[in-house]
């Protein structure tokens, strides 16, 4: 079982507060990675990581910004909520396998309603 | 560039039927390929994984073979049941150590 962790589950908040959703993951894993996803649809890539002070934006377009302090550690931040940003965000990391044979493990995912 | 192409869904079957979600994909080299499945509700999980081309990966019932000559990852199962009932995304090891996803497919399994 995967030792991937996000929070909140589910968050509902107001139009322009600031958030940040949590992520942790205790398998040592250097590279982690933030998806959007409605439910059920295509996951688009937002901010990934390589390793400890490593970040890099991904293919979607995205007002969020990450940090990567610890290795164990890649939250996620919205200075300003919109309605648009309601979503699911998903965050992963990586078994470094060899030849790119490493799988993702994923959180369960944050729920994000902005009203 | 890479990608992956799945079978449109949804998918709907009736509970003990074959199931096939065609999986095709363009890359460079010798990719690793991956099927995920995302249950409602949750994130997803790594479904089974073959990593060189003839491999087989197999878990729960399910299983694909990596046929670099059609180019193809195609995930089977002899009998579905209802629990089956899911996303499933196709994936392969891209660039810069990414994964390249294919769009999902929704299985609905009726009893």
């Amino acid at each position: 079982e995967a030792d991937i962790y996000q929070t909140p589950r589910y968050l509902v908040i107001g139009t322009g507060k600031k958030i940040t959703l949590e992520c942790s993951q205790t398998m040592g894993h250097d590279k982690m990675y933030w998806y959007q996803q409605d439910p059920g649809m295509e996951l688009h890539l937002i901010h990934y990581s390589y390793g400890v002070n490593s970040t890099e934006k991904g293919d979607l377009s995205s007002e969020s910004t990450v940090s990567r302090i610890r290795t164990e550690h890649f939250p996620l931040t919205l200075e300003s909520a919109r309605p648009s940003h309601t979503s699911q965000y998903l965050c992963a990391s990586r078994n470094p396998g060899t030849g790119g044979s490493g799988e993702l493990f994923f959180g369960e995912g944050s729920r994000l309603t902005v009203l | 560039g890479d990608s992956v192409t799945q079978m449109e869904g949804p998918v709907t079957l009736s509970e003990e039927a074959f199931l096939t979600i065609n999986c095709t994909y363009t890359a460079t080299g010798y990719p690793s390929l991956f099927w995920y499945v995302q249950y409602p509700g949750e994130g997803l999980q790594l479904l089974l994984k073959a990593t060189k081309a003839d491999d087989k990966g197999s878990n729960k019932g399910f299983e694909a073979t990596y046929r670099k000559e059609t180019t193809s990852f195609h995930l089977e199962k002899g009998s579905v049941q209802v629990s089956d009932s899911a996303v499933y995304f196709c994936a392969l090891s891209g660039p810069r150590y990414q994964l390249i996803w294919g769009a999902g497919t929704k299985l609905i399994i009726k009893p």
